[in-house]
C-alpha cells in the first residue's frame, strides 16, 4: 500500500496563476482532509470531505476550492494564487470510526511557494 | 471551540533520559479524543499515541506514555529513554465533532532536540 500519496512535492508559482494539488490514498478511507502549515502555527484545516462528492470548509477556506469526484481522490485548488498561501500543505485521510477515534494518516506534504 | 496549547516551543533533553512534553486544552465536549503526532525534519507526520477522554489508564506505546490529567484538562507527552532519533517537531492534536465530520485541532507544536 502506498498510503497517501501528493502531487505535486514542490511548486512554485507567481501571483494569480492558479493550479490543483492532487491527494490519493489507497486505504479506502471515507473520510479526507486538507491542511495547511505555516511556521509556529501548527496544521490548519482547509477543507474536508466525509464522502465521495461532498466536501466542507475548514478553518481557512478562503481562497481554495476542493472536490472528490472519486472516493480516492481529493483535489485542492488555488484559483487566483497569492503570497500569503505559501505553506506546506498537508493531505490526510481516516476511516470512519466511532467519533473519538480519528487516527489521520498523512501524505508527505507539498511546499507551494507564492511569488 | 476545541483549543490546544502547547508552550514550549523548544525542548533539549540528554540521550537515555526521559522528557514531557506539554500539551493543554480547552473543550465544551464530555467525550474527545486526544492525539500525538511525531513530525521530523522530513516532513511526514507519524501518528503517535491516542487518549480517549473516556479511557481511565493512560495511553501507552512502546516509550510513548500519555500523561491523562482530565480536571486539569492537559496530556502530556512522555518520552522515556530519549533516543536521537526522537528529535522532531511533536504535535498534540484532539479530535472533535463538527458538522459531520471528525476534525482535528492541532497545537503549535513543540520542537524536541535530543543531545547527545
Amino acid at each position: 500500500n502506498a498510503g497517501v500519496t501528493q502531487t505535486p512535492k514542490f511548486r512554485v508559482l507567481k501571483t494569480g496563476q492558479s493550479m490543483t494539488l492532487l491527494c490519493a490514498q489507497d486505504m479506502n478511507h471515507e473520510y479526507m482532509y486538507w491542511y495547511r502549515q505555516d511556521p509556529g502555527m501548527g496544521l490548519r484545516l482547509i477543507h474536508y470531505s466525509v464522502g465521495e462528492g461532498t466536501t466542507a470548509k475548514g478553518e481557512v477556506p478562503d481562497g481554495y476550492n476542493v472536490s472528490r469526484l472519486k472516493k480516492q481522490n481529493f483535489l485542492l485548488g488555488l484559483e487566483s494564487a497569492a503570497p500569503s498561501q505559501t505553506s506546506v500543505y498537508f493531505c490526510a485521510s481516516s476511516y470512519s470510526l466511532g467519533w473519538l477515534y480519528n487516527e489521520q494518516f498523512f501524505g508527505p506534504g507539498t511546499r507551494l511557494t507564492v511569488l | 471551540a476545541q483549543k490546544i496549547t502547547q508552550t514550549q516551543p523548544g525542548m533539549f533533553v540528554q540521550e537515555k533520559e526521559a522528557v514531557t512534553l506539554d500539551c493543554t486544552y480547552d473543550t465544551s465536549d464530555q467525550s474527545y479524543g486526544l492525539f500525538w503526532y511525531k513530525q521530523p525534519s522530513s516532513g511526514e507526520m507519524i501518528f503517535l499515541i491516542y487518549q480517549g477522554s473516556y479511557d481511565e489508564q493512560n495511553a501507552t506505546e512502546g516509550r510513548y506514555s500519555l500523561n491523562f490529567q482530565k480536571a486539569r484538562k492537559s496530556a502530556n507527552l512522555v518520552i522515556s529513554a530519549s533516543q536521537l532519533g526522537d528529535s522532531a517537531m511533536y504535535f498534540c492534536a484532539m479530535s472533535s465533532l463538527s458538522g459531520s465530520a471528525r476534525q482535528l485541532t492541532f497545537g503549535s507544536g513543540t520542537q524536541l532536540t535530543v543531545l547527545p
